[in-house]
């Protein structure tokens, strides 16, 4: 079955922490995505890769880092420096970064900081 | 001025009746016009797309475009209660260069058994 995962599902941290959310997927797509969403709000982008070695900033990067070392994996790190962590953290991929390619998302990591 | 904008309801509608839902779009350069559904606590799942003026029709599921009136629509015909979730608009188009896919807010449907 081809498709999106996100581990954990769910993530607890301390305030002061690093955590890295991991997404893979196994669709051979070319482009992938971290939105941030909160109650109320639509997705927030906070970072894109349209290939291997590449990302680009989104609206919202600042206090996340994330890297491309291969195709399928796609890992966010949400750093201390990001003031209010709290939300549900999207990962989708889209065939490439263009105009008419539909983005397929992941389930999903809930992190909460404590 | 959000650039894309959906009014967050509930809307509600009986089982069996027609939900429409609408979205209307800032950018007229934009190209593509996707309808998302995500149920609560769930990520959203794409159920439409369309990119040129018109209907689109897949099942019970219709989606409108007019790029005049900067205005996209989504029908869900004989609605059920299992349709009952928050509809996500999104639009693509262009930002500096880049192909961003922006999102509404989305609305809330609630189909009434």
């Amino acid at each position: 079955d081809g498709g999106i995962t996100q581990s954990p599902k769910y993530l607890f941290r301390k305030e002061g922490q690093n955590v890295t959310l991991s997404c893979e997927q196994n669709l051979n797509h070319d482009a992938m995505y971290w939105y941030r969403q909160d109650p109320g709000q639509g997705l927030r982008l906070i970072y894109y890769s349209q290939i291997v070695n590449d990302f680009q900033k989104g609206d919202i990067a600042e206090g996340y880092s994330v890297s491309r070392e291969k195709k399928e994996s796609f890992p966010l790190t949400v750093t201390s420096a990001q003031k209010n962590p709290t939300a549900f953290y999207l990962c989708a991929s889209s065939i490439q970064q263009g105009a008419g390619d539909e983005q397929f998302f992941g389930p999903g990591t809930r992190l909460t900081v404590l | 001025q959000k650039e894309v904008e959906q009014n967050s309801g509930p809307l509600s509608v009986p089982e069996g009746a027609i939900a429409s839902l609408n979205c209307t779009y800032s950018d007229r350069g934009s190209q593509s016009f996707f309808w998302y559904r995500q149920y609560s606590g769930k990520s959203p799942e794409l159920i439409m797309f369309i990119y040129s003026n018109g209907d689109k029709e897949d099942g019970r599921f219709t989606a409108q475009l007019n790029k005049a009136s900067q205005y996209v629509s989504l029908l869900i015909r004989d609605s059920q209660p299992s349709d009952s979730a928050t509809y996500l608009c999104a639009v693509n188009g262009d930002s500096g260069g880049y192909q961003k896919v922006t999102f509404g807010t989305g609305t809330k449907l609630q189909v009434i058994p």
